[in-house]
């Protein structure tokens, strides 16, 4: 079985501040884990991917995460908080080989403050 | 243009009137899936389809049927509605590709089953 833990439903920063969203999987086979980001009153993006090519992962808009197996964690960062990043975010976990099964968190509610 | 198009975007119903929400992509994506989000829970998936003809159980698949016929389409369908069905729909495709992922998410479908 598969299942991902957000710590903090939310996170309020200010604007230029560090932004750190938590996340833990649990999987029983090497993951693949996923940062989606949903704004107000629309859909999901892909932020980032984990795939083990590499554990420091880069995606759009300056969010990266990184994932720390010891830990099982794969959080995410950004340097400095924009007010457009306001949003809430959703950490993923699917198993790898031919299992597709996708698990989300709870999610993570950032808000940024001026 | 990519996209995912969901039909309808809103829908209200009575218990045990059957529906079908319908997913089309226009990508010619191999991977279709659907979740519904509800507050406190965020998203969980319901089914996936890794091809035609081939679908799997996601997390909550009760209370739904699911058919992959034709590559392009992927429709949802509620057999017998409940109220605990009220919720808001997401279909989705992706492709994936030497570690690289693309994945587009439908505007959502929110469906109020009295």
């Amino acid at each position: 079985a598969q299942s991902v833990t957000q710590l903090g439903s939310h996170v309020s920063v200010s604007e230029g501040a560090l932004v750190l969203l938590r996340c833990n999987y649990s999987s029983s086979v090497p993951p693949y884990l996923f940062w989606y980001v949903q704004y107000p009153n629309q859909g999901l993006q892909l932020l980032l991917k984990y795939t083990s090519a590499a554990t420091l992962v880069k995606g759009i808009n300056g969010f990266e995460a990184e994932f720390k197996k010891s830990e099982t964690s794969f959080h995410l960062t950004k340097p400095s908080a924009h007010m457009s990043d306001a949003a809430e975010y959703f950490c993923a976990v699917r198993g790898g080989g031919s299992n597709y099964k996708l698990t989300f968190g709870k999610g993570t509610l950032l808000t940024v403050n001026p | 243009e990519a996209q995912v198009t969901q039909n309808p975007r809103y829908l209200i119903t009575v218990t045990g009137k059957k529906l079908t929400v319908t997913c089309s992509q226009n990508m010619n994506h191999e991977y279709m899936s659907w979740y519904r989000q509800d507050p406190g829970l965020g998203l969980r998936q319901i089914y996936y389809s890794m091809n035609v003809e081939v679908t799997d159980k996601g997390d909550v698949p009760e209370g739904y049927k699911v058919s992959r016929k034709e590559k392009r389409n992927f429709p949802l369908i509620l057999e017998s509605p409940s109220p605990n069905q009220t919720s808001l729909y997401f279909c989705a495709s992706s492709f994936s590709f030497g570690g690289q992922e693309t994945q587009y998410f439908g505007p959502g479908t929110r469906l109020l089953v009295l």
